[in-house]
């Protein structure tokens, strides 16, 4: 257990559906981060934030929302998805200034 | 672009070989180098952060080395165990608050 959870673990939603994706980090940490790990390609950063103020999009599409209440949670809130987008999601957080990222195990999305 | 390299992208080896492992990465603004382990349906674990130039770490029966002014480290396992099959990737640290990742080395360990 790394100390970051998050669910659910597997989703399947049609391209009008509007669904979230959830991390809870226990871990005391101050920066929180969603990637995106598409077949036979690198994990890719899509958001960052550092206490709570989001510091990064990585260009990423405006169906894909996130929000991050406090230091412990955030969401990827998805709506009008496409069947490219599916995909692994990952959540990790860190410490603010000090890049040892701790992970979650993913969400796997399937949208039809 | 920032480009980060692992070679191979896959490995089979039998169980008691040792067996090594490539990351590239740019030699330029570096700050640290991240090593992974990523089991499947689990989450990727950390196994090593390098900052120093001929750094050298280890953990276990697992190892690994960096030359930042090449732009390579390298990740060695000493007789491999089944428990060892995972993807291990690699990441550079620009000191940028992104980590870049490299498609990782998928091993294979057969009893």
């Amino acid at each position: 257990e790394t100390g970051v959870t998050q669910t659910p673990r597997h989703l399947v939603m049609g391209m009008t559906n509007k669904k979230s994706l959830k991390c809870e980090q226990h871990l005391g940490h101050n920066a929180m981060y969603w990637y995106k790990q598409s077949a036979k390609k690198p994990l890719e950063l899509m958001f960052v934030y550092n206490f709570k103020e989001q510091t990064e999009n990585n260009s990423v599409p405006s169906r894909f929302s996130p929000e991050c209440p406090n230091s412990s949670h955030l969401f990827l809130h998805l709506h009008t998805l496409q069947p490219e987008d599916s995909a692994l999601y990952l959540c990790a957080s860190s410490v603010v200034s000090y890049n040892e990222q701790f992970f979650g195990p993913g969400t796997r999305l399937t949208v039809l | 672009i920032l480009n980060v390299e692992q070679s191979p992208q896959s490995l089979h080896v039998q169980e008691g070989d040792s067996t090594n492992f490539t990351c590239s990465f740019p030699s330029s603004n570096f700050y640290a180098l991240h090593w992974y382990r990523w089991e499947t349906a689990k989450s990727p674990e950390a196994l090593f952060v390098m900052t120093l130039n001929g750094d050298e770490k280890k953990k276990g029966r697992i190892s690994a080395t960096l030359n930042t002014k090449e732009g390579y480290s390298y990740l060695y396992i000493k007789g491999s165990q089944p428990e060892d099959s995972a993807t291990y990737l690699c990441a550079f640290d620009g000191a940028t608050n992104k980590l870049i990742f490299g498609t990782g080395t998928l091993l294979a360990v057969q009893p």
